[in-house]
């Protein structure tokens, strides 16, 4: 079965600092996989997948297939950027998706 | 507006008793979805749709059913609720874009069962 490993509970940095929420996954065939986001009192929304190569919000992630990694990199943080991250796959041919437990970025100022 | 509506927002009840989860999307999506997720805690499939008529259990085992007569609606029923139950359920639709699929969640109604 897959599964999407996000390490870090809690991540806290400084505004203007860089940051890098870690995902891996766990997946025999090739996934889709994707970064979503809750801001307070909103609702989960797409911030981006790897599969359009996009750069939203300054952040970006790339699919590394031999670490089956996909990490959320900005170089500089935001005090916007605070919310709640999921990393989530979807198997080939599927359109169901398996998430992370997520990750809460703290950006202070 | 085109959206997914869930309600309700949060509701409290009585061990035993049969709630309806309501959730409504107005984007012409075949793919629907619910995903469980208890505070803390990673989301979880528990029922899919991906047309009228088409239900499938998710990876989650429920005590939940769902049933898809119209494309638009794709209620939650829980017969007899227990406190096992508490939870967040959150309803989500898709739309098989050209560059993958695309997932849009309600905003989730909040459980309690006491």
């Amino acid at each position: 079965a897959q599964r999407v490993t996000q390490p870090e509970k809690l991540l806290s940095v400084f505004k203007g600092a860089p940051v890098e929420l870690k995902c891996n996954y766990s997946y025999s065939g090739s996934p889709e996989l994707f970064w979503y986001v809750q801001y307070s009192r909103q609702r989960l929304q797409l911030l981006l997948r790897h599969i359009s190569r996009e750069s939203i919000k300054g952040f970006t992630a790339d699919l590394n297939k031999g670490e089956t990694s996909f990490h959320l990199k900005k170089p500089f943080a935001q005090e916007e950027d605070s919310a709640m991250y999921y990393c989530a796959l979807s198997r080939t041919g599927y359109s169901t998706l398996t998430f992370g437990k997520g990750t809460m970025l703290l950006v202070s100022p | 507006e085109a959206d997914i509506y869930q309600t309700p927002r949060y509701l409290v009840i009585g061990t035993g008793k049969k709630i309806t989860l309501e959730c409504s999307q107005t984007m012409g999506h075949d793919k629907m979805y619910w995903y469980q997720q208890d505070p803390g805690m990673e989301l979880h499939l528990i029922h899919y749709s991906y047309g009228v008529n088409s239900t499938e259990k998710g990876d989650l085992s429920s005590e939940s059913t769902v049933s898809r007569i119209r494309t638009e609606h794709f209620p939650l029923t829980l017969e007899s609720a227990r406190p096992s139950h508490t939870s967040q359920y959150l309803c989500a639709s898709s739309d098989p874009g050209g560059l993958g699929n695309t997932i849009y969640f309600g905003e989730g109604s909040w459980l309690t069962v006491v």
